[in-house]
């Protein structure tokens, strides 16, 4: 099973900051992995598929990069509605892993 | 507008069943992998299992497998996860989620259903 870990486990920044939020494979999944946004008693959207690719409906703030084992999700300027809990997961081997999440909160 | 709405969660002591529900509406149902993901209180998410469009592929997690079953009725725009010997540790909200095509990502959740296992 691939582990996928997250960091850091909770991010503290204000809005209009940049937020960079990490995500490492055990293993290579290539570029097989996806992040999500979860905001509390609601359930997660999916923001980025294969490393960097924007879903449907996303906005431009949210990027990502990574290959192999690192992998980057970046929020340019932070608008208040992206405080949340972010997750990673990966496609690349069955059975399908999540990370454990990071928490970005306001400063 | 594509909407999931999950149903049949409930309390259930251990060793039970459950069988929960998840309506599709707003695309080709027929057409789309679909997928159970859950998430215990206060923890992260737990991929549970896949199914084909036809439902002729079906992929669980370990911990799961000889104790859940996905099901589709593709006439009924309907998915299902029934579940027996339940554990105290399949506690969770249990969410219903559309896969994006050629890919294992989910585009698209429900709401969730709560299923509490608990003596």
């Amino acid at each position: 099973e691939i582990v996928l870990t997250q960091s850091p486990a909770t991010l503290s920044l204000s809005p209009g900051e940049r937020a960079t939020l990490s995500c490492r494979a055990s293993q290579s999944v290539a570029g097989y992995l996806g992040w999500y946004q979860q905001k509390r008693g609601q359930a997660p959207r999916l923001l980025i598929y294969d490393a960097s690719n924007r879903a449907t409906g996303i906005p431009a703030r949210f990027s990502g990069s990574g290959s192999g084992t690192d992998f980057t999700l970046t929020i340019s300027s932070l608008e208040p509605e992206d405080f949340a809990v972010y997750y990673c997961q990966q496609r690349s081997n069955w059975p399908i892993t999540f990370g454990q999440g990071t928490r970005l909160e306001i400063k | 507008e594509v909407q999931l709405v999950e149903s049949g969660g409930g309390l259930v002591h251990p060793g039970g069943s459950l069988r929960l529900s998840c309506a599709a509406s707003g695309f080709t149902f027929s057409n789309s992998w679909m997928s159970w993901v859950r998430q215990a209180p206060g923890k992260g998410l737990e991929w549970v299992g896949n199914i084909a469009q036809d439902g002729s592929q079906r992929y669980y997690v370990d911990s799961v497998k000889g104790r859940f079953t996905i099901s589709r009725d593709n006439a009924k725009n309907s998915l299902y996860l029934e579940m027996s010997s339940l554990r105290d540790e399949d506690t969770a909200m249990y969410y219903c989620a559309r896969i994006l095509p050629s890919s294992s990502y989910y585009d698209c959740w429900g709401q969730g259903t709560l299923v509490t296992v608990s003596s």
